[in-house]
């Protein structure tokens, strides 16, 4: 599975647009991108994923250049809240791969 | 959603002693699921991959005989941890997915903490 690379942390201020990229230099042509949640002391939580170009929903927004090496997680307006750390993924199977993540640290 | 609950959230043991997590999927039902274990300000380490009906996949430097894994149903999976010392305190976490392979979002369960005494 292709490795990844993430910033290990950000800090943020409340309301500010946060973007985290992930790099993934080898991902391969069945490979998706899918970004986890965790809060401390919980199981991670699905956030986005995306094959290729934009995904959207209601919590965030995953950009993908054409080379797919690389993908960027747009968190709008961020909250005390989003405080966690985030981990990029590259998905192949169910069998996940965690990498070290980064820790957003968001302040009032 | 889908939901993934583990029971106990937290235990704590005497050393030598064996501790039993469940992960059950609460709505839905899973051939696979997948057991990580997580050290504090560590990411996620998969230990191993628990199969319906068969036995557990595990991860290269995962123990068998320290972490036994038993899926007995399509429901259930269990993690025992066999004579359990301090180095092994950590925080359990399943996963599973409704549906097939590959499709749709894995769910996590709310992780299981350990404290070996």
């Amino acid at each position: 599975l292709a490795k990844t690379t993430q910033p290990i942390s950000m800090d943020s201020y409340e309301g500010q647009e946060v973007n985290i990229t992930c790099s993934h230099n080898n991902i391969a042509t069945n490979d998706y991108i899918t970004w986890y949640q965790q809060f401390p002391s919980q199981g991670p939580r699905f956030i986005i994923q995306g094959y290729k170009t934009k995904v959207t929903n209601e919590v965030a927004s995953l950009f993908i250049p054409a080379d797919r090496k690389s993908s960027t997680l747009s968190l709008p307006r961020v909250s005390l809240s989003d405080t966690a750390v985030y981990y990029c993924l590259v998905v192949r199977t169910d069998k996940l791969i965690f990498g070290t993540g980064t820790r957003l640290q968001v302040f009032p | 959603g889908a939901v993934v609950s583990q029971h106990p959230s937290r235990v704590i043991c005497k050393s030598g002693t064996s501790v039993k997590i469940e992960c059950r999927s609460l709505d839905f039902q899973a051939t696979t699921m997948f057991w990580y274990r997580q050290f504090p300000k560590q990411s996620l380490m998969l230990m191993a991959t628990s199969n319906e009906g068969s036995k557990a996949t595990y991860e290269q430097g995962v123990e068998k005989d320290k972490f036994l894994i038993n899926h007995a149903s399509l429901t259930l999976s269990t993690l025992t941890v066999t004579s359990a010392h301090p180095e092994d305190s950590s925080f359990y976490i399943c996963s599973a997915r409704p549906g097939p392979p590959n499709t749709g979002e894995l769910f996590f369960g709310e992780g299981s903490r350990l404290t070996v005494l």
